[in-house]
């Protein structure tokens, strides 16, 4: 069965660099685009960023461009978020997500992983 | 980027009752494409519908969604205990970014 686990997340302070993964199991990794999708405390969904099915294009959300990394590494069925510069608003539950191969909806979610951007 | 305004954002209703959700769109969707999630508290997201009408695997028929251009909406037919979550609409194949709308919590009455 589809198996999505997100972690990494972690209490870091402002300016200061994370890295999150999302180990994908039960499914072909290389077929499918992957995403992050964040939600702060309290508040509604945010889409981060997606990488392609073979990784050669990756798109961002304005509030992350220039800071965040998304990459995978097919052979080992993981996706990687990295985070530099951290802010206070980034602080959130980070969730890898994978984008259904009929459209660029998703169609399977990690549990999360918390990450509190705090000095 | 195209937002999504989602009402109301609460529901109160009662087990047996029928829910409908409205989802609308700052300008008109390509194709009909926009999916709902249910979200439960300290849960991830769950698709539940796609392509505005269809449901995904193992959702029962009680879920169903319409709509096009910039007006969608998701009926529960009979609510059950276990509905009661918030529910998000989510654009794709448009313009980037990918949008959600705000949500909608459905509630006991």
């Amino acid at each position: 069965q589809v198996e999505l686990v997100a972690s990494g997340g972690d209490i870091v302070q402002p300016g200061r660099s994370l890295r999150l993964s999302c180990a994908a199991s039960g499914f072909v990794f290389s077929t499918h685009g992957m995403h992050w999708v964040r939600q702060a405390p309290g508040k509604g969904l945010e889409w981060v960023a997606v990488i392609w099915y073979d990784g050669s294009i990756q798109e961002y959300a304005d509030s992350v461009k220039g800071r965040f990394t998304i990459s995978r590494d097919n052979p080992s069925n993981t996706l990687s978020l990295q985070m530099t510069n951290v802010r206070v608003d980034d602080t959130a539950v980070y969730y890898c997500a994978r984008e259904a191969l009929g459209g660029d909806y998703f169609d399977f979610w990690a549990q999360g992983t918390v990450v509190t951007v705090s000095s | 980027e195209i937002v999504l305004t989602q009402s109301p954002d609460t529901l109160s209703l009662s087990p047996g009752e029928r829910a409908t959700l409205s989802c609308r769109a700052s300008q008109s969707l390509h194709s009909t494409f926009l999916a709902w999630y249910q979200q439960k508290p300290g849960q991830a997201p769950r698709l539940l519908i796609f392509g505005a009408s269809n449901r995904a695997t193992g959702i029962p028929d009680r879920f169903s969604g319409s709509g096009s251009g910039t007006d969608f909406t998701l009926t529960v037919s009979r609510v059950e205990p276990e509905d009661f979550a918030v529910y998000y609409c989510q654009q794709y194949g448009n313009s980037l970014p990918y949008t959600f709308g705000q949500g909608t919590k459905l509630e006991i009455k």
